[in-house]
C-alpha cells in the first residue's frame, strides 16, 4: 500500500515569511513528485513537479526532494495571504504503464496578513 | 478554452437514484482518471483510462461504472446512489510518458454530488 504522509495543519505563518510544507513516503519506486495548489471549493492545480534530488526552484516556490530519506518539502518564500490554500503532495513511478498519483492529505496554510 | 470541463458542476439528488457525469478535455492527453475527494478533503484515485482502456480500477462499488467513448471524454454513472456517495468527484486527464512534465495531471472543476 503505498502512503503519503503530510501533516494536516493548519500551519500559519505572519505575512512575508516562509511557508515549509513537509511529505513523506512510503514507496521507493516512486520517481515523480508533484505539489497541487487547492483553494477551498477548487480543483487541485500544479505548482511544481520535481523528480531529482535537490532543489528546484520557481518564483517563490522552491521544492525540495530527498529520495534517500523518502522526503520532499515546498518551500514558499515571502508568503501572501493569497497562499491561504491547502497543498497537495503527490507522488508516482514513472515510465509506461505507471499511472497513479498517490495524493496525501494535504496541509492547510494560513498566511496571516 | 477550458482545457478539462465536467457536467454538471451540482448534483442534488436523493438516495436510490442513478446519475451520470461527464467529463470532456481538449488537451490531447492519453489518460484521464476519476478521483473521489471526500468531507475531509482526501482524494482519492477511482478509475484510469488510457486510449479508451481501463487501467486502474480501485476498490470502489460496482455501482460506480466509468465509460469512455473517445479519448477526450471520460463519463462516470452511478447507480442505487447512497448517502456515503456524497462528495466531490474531480475528472482528470494527463499524457503520460516517461518524464515527469508530460505525467502532470490536471483536474476539471469538480461535480458536487449531494444525495438526500
Amino acid at each position: 500500500q503505498k502512503e503519503v504522509e503530510q501533516n494536516s495543519g493548519p500551519l500559519s505563518v505572519p505575512e512575508g515569511a516562509i511557508a515549509s510544507l513537509n511529505c513523506t513516503y512510503s514507496d521507493r519506486g516512486s520517481q515523480s513528485f508533484f505539489w497541487y495548489r487547492q483553494y477551498s471549493g477548487k480543483s487541485p492545480e500544479l505548482i511544481m513537479f520535481i523528480y531529482s534530488n535537490g532543489d528546484k526552484e520557481d518564483g517563490r516556490f522552491t521544492a525540495q526532494l530527498n529520495k534517500a530519506s523518502q522526503y520532499v518539502s515546498l518551500l514558499i518564500r515571502d508568503s501572501q495571504p493569497s497562499d491561504s490554500a491547502t497543498y497537495l503532495c503527490a507522488v508516482k513511478e514513472s515510465g509506461a504503464g505507471s499511472y497513479q498519483l498517490t495524493f496525501g492529505k494535504g496541509t492547510k496554510l494560513s498566511v496571516i496578513p | 478554452d477550458t482545457a478539462v470541463s465536467q457536467t454538471p458542476k451540482y448534483l442534488v439528488t436523493q438516495m436510490g437514484n442513478d446519475k451520470s457525469i461527464k467529463c470532456e478535455q481538449n488537451l490531447g492527453h492519453d489518460t484521464m482518471y476519476w478521483y473521489k475527494q471526500d468531507s475531509k478533503k482526501f482524494l482519492k484515485i477511482m478509475f484510469s483510462y488510457n486510449n479508451k482502456e481501463l487501467i486502474i480500477n480501485e476498490t470502489v462499488p460496482n455501482r460506480f461504472s466509468p465509460k469512455s467513448p473517445d479519448k477526450a471524454h471520460l463519463n462516470l454513472h452511478i447507480n442505487s446512489l447512497e448517502l456515503g456517495d456524497s462528495a466531490v468527484y474531480f475528472c482528470a486527464s494527463s499524457q503520460e510518458g516517461y518524464e515527469a512534465s508530460t505525467d502532470t495531471q490536471y483536474f476539471g472543476p469538480g461535480t458536487r454530488l449531494t444525495v438526500l
